[in-house]
């Protein structure tokens, strides 16, 4: 196990509501980072947060924002659901030593659906 | 053309099998390459970091070469648990910031 874990593990929403999904680090990392994965796709990279801070983002709309935690642990909010957001949602892990080579460690996912 | 490609397969290999993916990135400046391994309506799990020296574990190898921008991985005597889709990841820093890309990933199935 990874020691990364997110909340809720499955969730249904209807279009135009807005979800927050939570994610709590494995000890000791100060970074994580958000992917989408629809099915049949590798995931895609929504941001990161390193420290509190949004330290990159794919190419996602504004309406997906994210917050990170002084404990680390993180939320993805994500605005105005589409039926296309429905998706697996995971979130991943890292200890940051400055640089992007750090290994990601990935927690369990929510799987949201829109109707 | 997308930023990490795979071919998607699936290969389908008989136990013992040697096999072999590979995966082409379009940005020079990527600066780490890993491979995980995804099994049905899991999470990706770390299979192996890459790098230019190559990179062995057991069955398994990886390697990068920069200069015509691919990673791969090498499966030996393959198992029937090698049967997963198998995900290629590239990460670096760009204007915006950390970017992390992954593959769309390829399927393996190993038979009895």
């Amino acid at each position: 196990e990874t020691g990364v874990t997110q909340s809720p593990t499955h969730l249904i929403k209807t279009r135009g509501q807005q979800v927050t999904l939570r994610c709590s680090s494995q000890s000791g990392h100060n970074t994580v980072s958000w992917y989408q994965q629809a099915l049949g796709q590798g995931p895609q990279f929504i941001f990161q947060y390193y420290r509190e801070e949004e330290n990159g983002r794919g190419n996602f709309p504004p309406r997906f924002s994210g917050l990170q935690f002084p404990n680390y642990s993180s939320e993805l909010n994500v605005n105005a659901l589409e039926l296309d957001d429905s998706a697996l949602y995971l979130c991943a892990s890292s200890l940051d030593t400055g640089g992007a080579t750090d290994t990601q460690y990935f927690g369990p996912g929510t799987r949201l659906t829109v109707l | 053309r997308k930023e990490v490609e795979q071919d998607p397969g699936p290969f389908n290999v008989p136990e013992g099998a040697t096999v072999a993916f590979n995966c082409t990135y379009s940005n020079s400046a990527s600066q780490s390459f890993f491979w995980y391994r995804q099994d049905c309506r899991k999470e990706p799990k770390l299979l192996m970091s890459v790098y230019s020296s190559g990179n062995e574990d057991g069955r398994f190898t990886a390697q990068l070469n920069r200069a015509s921008q691919y990673i791969s991985l090498l499966i030996r005597d393959s198992k029937l648990s090698d049967s997963a889709t198998y995900l290629c990841v590239v990460n670096g820093v760009e204007t915006g910031g950390f970017k992390t890309i992954f593959g769309a990933g390829t399927r393996l199935f190993v038979k009895a």
